[in-house]
């Protein structure tokens, strides 16, 4: 089974940039999360959808970045304008409602690692 | 205060030795807890749940204690393959995010 797909898996671009970072959640999973992982902060919650819906953005740093869910198999994270201090490796997982406490269902994709110069 | 505190190690150990490391939470009503791995440069993956009892998933076992608001990880017999970041993950009440400390990192030596 296909896990979570996210692309472009690497991206270097120059600051003032629209970067823009897409997933494809796991089929049947009804909620999707964008982390950003750096090692000054570790692995913070951006933002989570739950039936494509955005329920929670507090994480978002700020209006440079966006996210939408158009529909159930597509995600997108949109940062612009860009940022050296945007630089991390940005993660989107996906899981299912029914067990959507138990982290045994969260299944992360295999990460964007964005560099702003 | 973070939600999930770790020690960062490193825990440099050699084969066959046992390393056990803790994580503390902030949040007393948190219900679930959890064990993630991460390889260098890979994405986190579930260990291993944690429950109210305790639990060991082979060479792995976990601990919880309410009381302290800590979770504790054990590996016995290490493998060079055991060599990662362990990632203590807390799920709030009520709600779908996930709480991830920054991990400690364990290297396993020959």
């Amino acid at each position: 089974d296909a896990g979570v797909i996210q692309s472009p898996r690497h991206e270097v671009t120059e600051m003032g940039q629209e970067v823009t970072l897409r997933c494809k959640p796991i089929s049947g999973h009804d909620y999707l999360f964008w982390y950003r992982q750096t090692m000054m902060r570790g692995l913070e919650l951006l933002i989570y959808f739950n039936n494509n819906v955005p329920i929670d953005d507090s994480g978002m740093p700020e209006d440079r970045f966006s996210a939408k869910m158009p529909n159930a198999s597509f995600s997108t994270l949109k940062i612009q304008p860009s940022e050296p201090r945007d630089s991390a490796v940005y993660f989107c997982a996906s899981s299912l409602a029914s067990q959507s406490f138990s982290g045994n269902t969260i299944y992360f994709g295999e990460g964007s690692w964005l560099t702003v110069v | 205060r973070k939600e999930v505190e770790q020690d960062p190690g490193p825990f440099n150990v050699p084969e066959g030795a046992t390393v056990a490391f803790n994580c503390t939470y902030s949040n007393s009503a948190s219900q679930s807890f959890f064990w993630y791995r991460q390889d260098c440069r890979k994405e986190p993956k579930l260990l291993m749940s944690v429950y109210s009892s305790g639990n060991e998933d082979g060479r792995f076992t976990a601990q919880l204690n309410r009381a302290s608001q800590y979770i504790s990880l054990l590996i016995r017999d290490s493998k060079l393959s055991d060599s990662a970041t362990y990632l203590c993950v807390v799920n709030t009440p009520n709600d779908y995010k996930l709480s991830f400390g920054a991990g400690t990192t364990v290297t396993v030596r020959a």
